[in-house]
């Protein structure tokens, strides 16, 4: 079964530093897609980056980037020059290329940034 | 109003009582999801319509019962439900495309309490 883990449950990042976020995830699937969604306070999940696993390049978006290791089975967030704004909870993801609706989600990691 | 708007935002119910949760998505979207987001849990699929038609029901109680009159909008009609249904329940859409990325936009949720 494709499951998603963030052994993280709690970070915290003091504000202008990086932080990393762990994702790991098991599949026997060879092509899939990877997320990154933020959930703030507000309630609304939002997607902050996405990866094809057919691609070596690493995702970047802004401040955001991944360490993508598909051999481990590995989806790490890098979040740099971190902001007050980023503090929220962020939720990996894990889609298989064939199955259309078939997001797994782990369990979530809470972020908090220290002015 | 753009995006996927969730009503109402918060809802407090009797085990006995009936009421509804809606959804509308502003995005064009062909697809929209229910999901449960209860705390230290993975998010839990629930329905997935795809033009109107549900094309998958994750085993879910039929005190739960969605309604999906047009491509944009989507209701989840309860009835006597129990203390363990309180939770946050995610509306979502996305353009779904064989092979593609199929990015889930998300709704800001709708808060339930039983009672």
């Amino acid at each position: 079964a494709q499951t998603v883990t963030q052994s993280q449950p709690e970070m915290s990042v003091q504000e202008a530093e990086t932080v990393t976020l762990s994702c790991t995830y098991d599949t026997s699937e060879s092509d899939y897609y990877l997320f990154w969604y933020k959930q703030p306070p507000s309630r609304q999940m939002i997607l902050v980056i996405r990866q094809e696993a057919y691609k070596q390049q690493n995702a970047t978006e802004n401040r955001f980037s991944v360490n993508f290791q598909k051999a481990a089975k590995s989806f790490s967030l890098k979040i740099s020059d971190s902001q007050l704004g980023d503090a929220a909870m962020y939720f990996c993801a894990y889609r298989p290329l064939s199955g259309t609706y078939k997001y797994i989600f782990g369990t979530g990691t809470r972020l908090k940034v220290l002015a | 109003e753009t995006g996927v708007t969730q009503t109402p935002r918060h809802l407090v119910m009797g085990m006995t009582n009936k009421k509804s949760l809606k959804c509308e998505q502003h995005l064009g979207h062909n697809a929209m999801y229910w999901y449960k987001q209860s705390a230290k849990k993975p998010l839990e699929l629930m329905f997935v319509y795809n033009f109107k038609e549900q094309t998958e029901n994750n085993s879910v109680p039929s005190r739960f019962s969605p309604e999906c009159p047009n491509s944009s909008h989507l209701f989840l009609h309860l009835h006597t439900l129990q203390p363990e249904d309180s939770a946050l329940y995610l509306c979502a859409s996305s353009q779904d495309r064989p092979l593609g990325a199929n990015v889930l936009t998300f709704g800001a949720g709708s808060r339930l309490t039983v009672l």
